[in-house]
């Protein structure tokens, strides 16, 4: 059972432009969505991570927006560069104590900016 | 500080032999998880061992094993390898259980069964 979907597969987008990768889980006991990004060769690394608390998270051209009714959540990346050509993934963790306290995470996305 | 060490980087093996792999978290990271990473399937808990204690587990044969030394050094090992086994396989730290505090991934071990 897939319990964190990630879509789109890939994505493709110009500099300057938007990327937009969604997420959506079905544990309501999910309490810690983190991103991660990964380039070829190595290992995925933590770029933002959102607490079901807040809706939206900003850490420069990174914002996760985070909807908890509809159980989804969202990565922007503003003015996209080439250097955010990646994979990208995002991930849930259950509550502590339990079998779900690991990150879960989705199949992954790969964003390509052309210059 | 030092990032996560895996060793070694690359491997080929022969369908039914066993194969170990090491991790080395970061300095004062007592939490050590696995991951398996597939084109099909992407990135998949194995388990992940905390103070020489494994605290999860995925959901893979018993075929796969790990364990945890007291200077928080990891080894996993996969026994009676099949084709499908082939994957990188990667290896977070963390200060406490769960990904408290964020996983630190190295950059694998890339194994390959023939």
């Amino acid at each position: 059972q897939q319990q964190v979907k990630q879509s789109p597969q890939s994505l493709i987008v110009q500099k300057g432009g938007i990327s937009i990768i969604n997420c959506a889980y079905e544990n309501t006991a999910f309490d810690y969505f983190p991103w991660y990004q990964q380039f070829p060769g190595k290992g995925p690394a933590l770029l933002i991570a959102i607490r079901p608390d807040v809706s939206e998270k900003k850490e420069g051209r990174f914002t996760i927006s985070f909807n908890k009714s509809a159980k989804q959540f969202s990565l922007h990346i503003m003015d996209s560069q080439p250097g955010d050509s990646a994979t990208y993934f995002c991930a849930a963790r259950g509550s502590s104590g339990g079998s779900n306290y690991k990150l879960t995470f989705g199949k992954g996305t790969l964003l390509t900016v052309n210059p | 500080k030092a990032g996560v060490t895996q060793t070694p980087r690359y491997l080929i093996k022969t369908r039914g032999q066993q194969v170990t792999l090491s991790c080395s978290p970061i300095s004062g990271h007592r939490s050590v998880s696995w991951y398996q990473q597939t084109p099909g399937q992407g990135l998949q808990f194995l388990f992940e061992y905390f103070s020489e204690t494994q605290r999860n587990k995925g959901n893979f044969p018993g075929r796969f094993s790990g364990r945890q030394f007291s200077n928080s050094r990891s080894e996993m090992n996969v026994s009676t390898l099949e084709l499908g086994d082939s994957a990188l396989y990667l290896c977070a730290s963390s200060a406490g259980t769960g990904g408290r505090g964020g996983y630190t991934f190295g950059s694998g071990t890339r194994l390959t069964v023939v």
